[in-house]
């Protein structure tokens, strides 16, 4: 079965910092991955996807990961945090049947003034 | 707005009740997911149905049970409520073919007094 880890469940960042926050998955084939941020009392909204076109995947808000097959690791990064950006992030990936979505178990991203 | 509704928002009921969660998917989805989150357990896959049959199952209890409709909007069923039931339930809906993202409904918050 495929799996993601996100390393951190709770990442604090000062306003105008670099946002790093940590996603590996497990998958013994090319996968499909993920990133949804949820903001509080919301549903899950899609920042970006990763379905093989490009290794450096851009997003809303300002966000982007990097696909490393090498490391296994879908990394979401931002240059600047914004206080809007205080959420939970989840990381996804779909397994190539294309029924299940398996979700991390989530990052609450603080930004700090 | 994803496009997924759900409905009610909002339900509080006493233990040992049944309620009723809908989803209704975006125009043109065949494929419902349903996931409890809570604090101690994070997003948890319930179950996935596509084009009106259940095509993956995830930690759904007996008591729990969902369907999904020819015009394709999902019920969830919950009987035999128990205060650990609390949660946010949420909905999502997908096109069902490989990589393509999930949208997420703004989900029910269940409470069970």
């Amino acid at each position: 079965a495929q799996s993601v880890t996100q390393l951190g469940s709770h990442v604090s960042v000062s306003e105008g910092a670099l946002v790093l926050l940590r996603c590996n998955y497990s998958s013994s084939v090319p996968p499909y991955l993920f990133w949804y941020v949820q903001y509080p009392n919301q549903g899950l909204q899609l920042l970006l996807k990763y379905t093989s076109a490009a290794t450096l995947v851009k997003g809303i808000n300002g966000f982007e990961a990097e696909f490393k097959k090498s490391e296994t690791s879908f990394h979401l990064t931002k240059p600047s945090a914004h206080m809007s950006d205080a959420a939970e992030y989840f990381c996804a990936v779909r397994d190539n049947t294309g029924n299940q979505f398996y979700f991390g178990t989530g990052t609450s991203l603080t930004v700090i003034p | 707005d994803s496009g997924v509704t759900q409905t009610p928002k909002h339900l509080i009921t006493a233990t040992g009740q049944r309620v009723t969660l809908r989803c209704s998917p975006r125009s043109g989805d065949l494929s419902v997911y349903w996931y409890q989150q809570s604090l101690d357990q994070g997003l948890q896959f319930l179950i996935q149905y596509y084009n009106g049959e259940e095509r993956a199952k995830g930690n759904i209890l007996e008591r729990f049970s969902a369907q999904q409709f020819p015009d394709l909007h999902s019920e969830l069923n919950l009987s035999s409520l128990e205060l650990g039931d609390s949660a946010l339930y949420f909905c999502a809906s997908s096109v069902g073919r490989l990589g393509t993202e999930a949208f997420f409904g703004q989900g029910t918050r269940l409470t069970v007094v």
